[in-house]
């Protein structure tokens, strides 16, 4: 089935860009049906989407987040990415890469990757 | 923004028991409502999806209902392994989350 794995660096220092990739298995990154995201959670708390990437490399951005975040897709590796710049310590949280469901971007995540804690720290 | 609120924030209830978890929306998002289960250390599974659409594998005791401003997520008779954190989600424009309802055992 769908698996989906996160993984770079754990520990990013303040103001420096936050760098992580998702590798797609099991399934075609380049399916024209589904959307791919990237949500993350600071500790203890709850759940923010971060933003999504088509595999024709469409981004949609969170308003809240759009100036420091840039997705972009390589299908022939079957990856996205994820880049925020200008980290601080708020930034800090499991960070996880998921499946938009259905056919767009305005849509429910399944399955979901198992998460990577990026701590923001010098 | 859409904002969404869950409640209550700690929901102790016994096994065997009924729990019903709510979670409100700040303005209408129609059935585009999703409910997931995070159990500690692990990310969320997804158990409902158009307000009360259950996601491939879930069981039937789960069940979603609501429409509009107002949702709820019903277990029917709670097993040991359904004391999680329950979020909803709601994707009408762009993505918002809920902050969450624990579920824990009484």
């Amino acid at each position: 089935q769908l698996q989906l794995q996160e993984s770079g660096p754990g520990l990013v220092k303040p103001s420096e860009t936050l760098s992580l990739t998702c590798t797609v298995s099991g399934g075609s990154i380049s399916s024209t049906v589904y959307y791919w995201g990237w949500l993350r959670q600071p500790p203890g708390k709850g759940l923010e989407w971060i933003g999504t990437v088509y595999y024709s490399g469409g981004t949609y951005y969170n308003p809240s987040l759009k100036s420091r975040v840039s997705i972009s897709v390589d299908t022939s590796k079957s990856q996205f990415s994820l880049k925020l710049s200008s980290v601080t310590a708020a930034d800090t949280a499991v960070y996880y890469c998921a499946r938009h469901s259905a056919g767009t971007v305005l849509a429910y995540f399944d399955p979901w990757g198992q998460g990577t804690l990026v701590t923001v720290s010098s | 923004e859409i904002v969404m609120t869950q409640s209550p924030a700690t929901l102790s209830v016994s096994p065997g028991e009924r729990a019903t978890l709510s979670c409100r929306a700040s303005q209408s998002v129609g059935s585009n409502l999703a409910w997931y289960q995070q159990k500690p250390g692990q990310a969320p599974r997804l158990l409902i999806y158009g307000a009360s659409t259950r996601a491939t594998g879930i069981p039937a005791r789960f069940s979603g209902s609501g429409s509009g401003t107002e949702f709820t997520l019903t277990i029917s008779s709670l097993q040991s392994e359904d004391f999680a954190v329950y979020y909803c989600q709601h994707y009408i424009n762009w993505i918002t989350f809920g902050q969450g309802t624990r579920l824990e055992i009484k």
